[in-house]
């Protein structure tokens, strides 16, 4: 099944580093969603993004909804150790149907 | 607010048995979705129910997996056999859906891990 672009695949961070990620479609979506996951449990919902060019804002995450409608952005500021995690985006073109990233795996230095 | 429910959280089972997963959606989500993930990847939508109807089940491999939701509520997922790929987490998530985007918006439970050996 298709699958969202997501970028990078996997990063190394210093702890109090700014992160940043993103995710590409080839379709137009409506709605953009943001999950992190951590081993052995589900995807737990971060941000949700309903219009292109919204910035949302969840404690030190932050995200975008891209102009384009194809894209999104999703960024932490002052990572710390319990940012630890896989972060998938999720796009929906206005049905129930959601598209899943390829995932960002996060780890952070101390 | 209680979340979504998802029951065992761990299987092991030969290939060829049989295993069924239980999932409880977050109260009034009348949408429920079954997602299979392999491990490094994203989640894959096996099923969606709305209600006790099937509304899409295009990707689910019918001639092994079965899944009901009987009175609109809780859910089962069967394999029936299994086989080694099918390996994975099973996830069911569930959402409101009522028009506005944001009852699309998908929870999800723990997750079922399998191992087929």
């Amino acid at each position: 099944g298709q699958q969202l672009n997501q970028s990078p695949q996997s990063m190394f961070i210093q702890e109090g580093e700014d992160v940043s990620m993103n995710c590409t479609s080839s379709s137009i979506f409506n709605t953009w969603l943001w999950y992190k996951q951590d081993p052995g449990e589900g995807p737990v919902l971060l941000i949700a993004l309903y219009k292109a060019g919204e910035l949302t804002s969840n404690g030190r995450l932050t995200a975008q909804f891209g102009i384009t409608r194809k894209d999104s952005f999703l960024n932490i500021s002052a990572s710390i150790p319990s940012d630890v995690g896989i972060y998938f985006c999720a796009g929906s073109s206005g049905t129930y149907k959601y598209i899943f990233g390829t995932g960002t795996r996060l780890k952070v230095l101390a | 607010e209680a979340g979504v429910a998802q029951s065992p959280r761990y299987k092991i089972i030969e290939k060829r048995q049989s295993v069924a997963f239980w999932c409880n959606p977050i109260s009034g989500h009348a949408t429920l979705y079954w997602y299979q993930q392999i491990l490094g990847q994203g989640p894959k939508l096996l099923i969606q129910f709305q209600n006790n109807g099937v509304v899409d089940d295009s990707q689910l491999p019918k001639d092994r997996f079965s899944a009901e939701r009987l009175k609109g509520v809780d859910s089962t997922l069967k394999i029936q056999p299994a086989k080694l790929e099918d390996s994975a987490v099973y996830l069911c998530a569930s959402s409101l859906i009522g028009g506005l985007a944001q009852t699309y918006t998908q929870y999800f439970g723990p997750g079922t891990r399998l191992t087929v050996l």
